[in-house]
């Protein structure tokens, strides 16, 4: 069974903040991605790796940074967190499921910037 | 670039009614369609997808070229099946572009 865990539910920090957003995944899975969830927007992604050291930007990027430096660990990182980006946050990993690739999602962090 | 357009924000149907999910979108090349779900306090769990052809609790999707089309339907919803759901595209081996969603409410 695959896990895919997110080291915080609910995160409350202060504008300027700098914010780490944590993911595990214990299924050796070398893809890992980053959403956020927003109402009337769906799942926009920010970041995502393919390999430890490799990443590669979403489509929202901006104001986001990451870190995988294992395969098992997908950090994402808000240098200086803004109310903009209140938000539910999903990490999510990639593996072959019935010989097919399919995304496993972890149960995502509600980030409130005040 | 590829689109993924749900243009219901919200869907309410009688349990027992069929309930039609709208999917549609752009992308030039040949898509991989899914449907996930994400029931109350659970994380996001594909539901099925185009390339299996498969039904999964009741719900079915075919996808439409044509039309650019990948509606969810189930003929007689029950109240579990509230939930949100979202379309989802993959236009490359890593990327999914998904929809706004869809809040579907299934009333008793």
């Amino acid at each position: 069974d695959v896990k895919v865990t997110q080291s915080s539910r609910y995160l409350v920090k202060r504008t300027g903040e700098k914010v780490f957003l944590e993911c595990v995944q214990d299924m050796d899975h070398e893809n890992m991605f980053w959403y956020r969830q927003d109402p009337g927007l769906g799942l926009r992604l920010i970041y995502f790796s393919y390999d430890v050291k490799m990443k590669e930007k979403g489509d929202i990027p901006e104001g986001y940074s990451v870190s995988r430096e294992k395969k098992e660990r997908f950090s994402l990182i808000l240098e200086s967190a803004s109310t903009n980006q209140t938000s539910m946050y999903l990490c999510a990993s990639r593996g072959l499921l019935g010989g097919r690739y399919e995304q496993y999602f972890g149960p995502g962090t509600r980030l409130t910037v005040t | 670039a590829q689109r993924v357009t749900q243009p219901e924000k919200l869907l309410s149907v009688f349990k027992g009614a069929p309930v039609e999910l709208k999917c549609n979108y752009s992308y030039s090349g040949s898509p991989e369609l899914f449907w996930y779900v994400q029931y109350s306090r659970q994380r996001l769990q594909l539901l099925l997808r185009h390339i299996s052809r498969e039904s999964i609790k009741g719900f079915t999707a075919d996808l439409n070229k044509g039309e650019t089309s990948f509606h969810l339907k189930k003929p007689f919803a029950q109240e579990e099946d509230s939930a949100m759901y979202y379309c989802a595209l993959r236009s490359n081996d890593y990327k999914l572009s998904f929809g706004a969603g869809t809040t579907v409410t299934v009333r008793a």
